[in-house]
């Protein structure tokens, strides 16, 4: 595989659930990114890592907690959400320096009852 | 506080026709940047970026843009619109004061496109 690979492209749960979001990227990248997308608001930067090291935390509630295990995957675990955590999850990397130079998954899409 | 503005939400314009998206920054220090395009149920993808370096910047798919600090703008264009360029177009930008180590984005442009 090639690219930056999201798992589970949709997800429903409900409130008391825990589930995980997976991301993994086949680029040789050193820095992994999460990124909320909700209808009408601009994305919103979640967690920054780089070299494996949470380095932002953009002010993210902690049913949000993000796993950095190596370079090359990034988990999301999702825990007692609610409903307005409905949205589009994307995960991105990019080499440490060039934050403006990111790629992409292709999201998954939560959606919580 | 620093940011980028998306003027429209959504723009509409027949294939063939020149495409135009607005962006407008607000810094007092040249920031870098870019482009992305979001096509349905896809992630973004970079269109071309600016770094301080030629202010006319070509980038994929036939897109250009251009950096006017006198007007603090990076408009985006595109001579004549293709059916295939219907999507989301974000603005983002990122400073010297972060390391440029942080990108902030548009609210985003659906372009639609008409046959």
């Amino acid at each position: 595989e090639t690219g930056v690979t999201q798992t589970p492209r949709h997800l429903v749960m409900g409130m008391t659930n825990k589930k995980s979001l997976k991301c993994e990227q086949h680029l040789g990248h050193n820095a992994m990114y999460w990124y909320k997308q909700s209808a009408k608001k601009p994305l919103e930067l979640m967690f920054v890592y780089n070299f494996k090291e949470q380095t932002e935390n953009n002010s993210v509630p902690s049913r949000f907690s993000p796993e950095c295990p190596n370079s090359s995957h990034l988990f999301l675990h999702l825990h007692t959400l609610q409903p307005e955590d409905s949205a589009l999850y994307l995960c991105a990397s990019s080499q440490v320096g060039q934050a403006g130079e990111l790629f992409f998954g292709e999201g998954s899409r939560l959606t919580v009852l | 506080a620093q940011s980028v503005t998306q003027l429209g939400s959504h723009v509409s314009v027949s294939e063939g026709a020149l495409v135009l998206l607005r962006c407008n920054y607000s810094s007092s220090v040249p920031p870098y940047l870019f482009w992305y395009v979001q096509y349905p149920n896809q992630g973004l993808q970079l269109l071309l970026k600016y770094t301080s370096a030629a202010t006319l910047v070509k980038g994929i798919n036939g897109f250009e843009a251009e950096f006017k600090k006198s007007e603090t703008s990076f408009h985006l264009t595109k001579p004549s619109a293709h059916m295939s360029d219907a999507a989301e177009y974000f603005c983002a930008v990122s400073y010297p004061n972060s390391g440029y180590s942080t990108l902030t984005f548009g609210k985003g442009t659906m372009l639609l496109v008409s046959p």
